[in-house]
């Protein structure tokens, strides 16, 4: 079974430029998570899909920040305008259903690093 | 006050030792509670989960919640170089909830 796709790897941007990250799920997962690892911390969720439907982004910086999943499977995270507090991991999981959180199955993350 | 407490360490035994891993929770509603293992450069993956008290074990790992305590302790025996990575607590308020993480424990065995 293939895992959770996360693309880019690695992205190096100067603060004011956008952004964005991509994830492919584990096939058949109806519910998707974006994280947030700043270096140090644990994992800090931003939002959470359920199919293509938003259960909870009550943390994320609408301001900045926005994520879409479309078709109920892949999905973006984008950032626009980057700020330097933005540097970190964004880590993507996803689980079976809204009901087996506890599961989570995490890609390897993008390390974003804003200048 | 944060609503789950981790000590970050590092950490660091030699092989063959028993490792205890510890964190504390703020609201006696949690019910689930989870400990995840996180490689160097790579995602969290599940080691183990449990719900409301007890102990449970699998293989060389055993997790122990104490919700009078609001505690809860990953115990590694014999622990082996390939165990060297960051641990993270996890706590759920229920089966479909958020999960709230830990800041991670960076464990360091020594061959």
């Amino acid at each position: 079974e293939a895992g959770v796709a996360q693309s880019p790897r690695y992205k190096i941007i100067e603060k004011r430029q956008s952004v964005a990250f991509w994830c492919n799920p584990i096939s058949g997962h109806a519910t998707l998570y974006w994280y947030q690892q700043i270096l140090g911390q644990g994992p800090k969720l931003l939002i959470q899909f359920q199919n293509n439907g938003v259960v909870d982004d009550s943390q994320l910086p609408k301001d900045r920040f926005s994520a879409e999943r479309l078709k109920g499977v892949d999905s973006t995270l984008k950032i626009q305008p980057a700020k330097l507090e933005d540097s970190a991991v964004y880590l993507c999981a996803s689980s079976l259903d809204g009901d087996s959180t506890y599961e989570q199955y995490f890609g390897p993350g993008t390390r974003l690093t804003v200048t | 006050q944060k609503e789950v407490e981790q000590d970050p360490g590092p950490l660091s035994v030699p092989e063959g030792a028993i490792v205890s891993l510890n964190c504390t929770y703020s609201n006696s509603a949690f019910q689930y509670f989870m400990w995840y293992r996180q490689y160097s450069r790579k995602g969290p993956e599940l080691l183990m989960y449990t719900y409301s008290s007890g102990n449970k074990e699998d293989g060389r790992f055993t997790a122990q919640v104490d919700k009078s305590s609001k505690y809860i302790s990953l115990f590694i025996r014999d622990s082996q170089p390939s165990d060297s990575a960051t641990y993270l607590c996890a706590i759920s308020y229920n089966q479909g909830g958020k999960l709230i993480f830990g800041q991670g424990t960076e464990l360091s065995v020594k061959p």
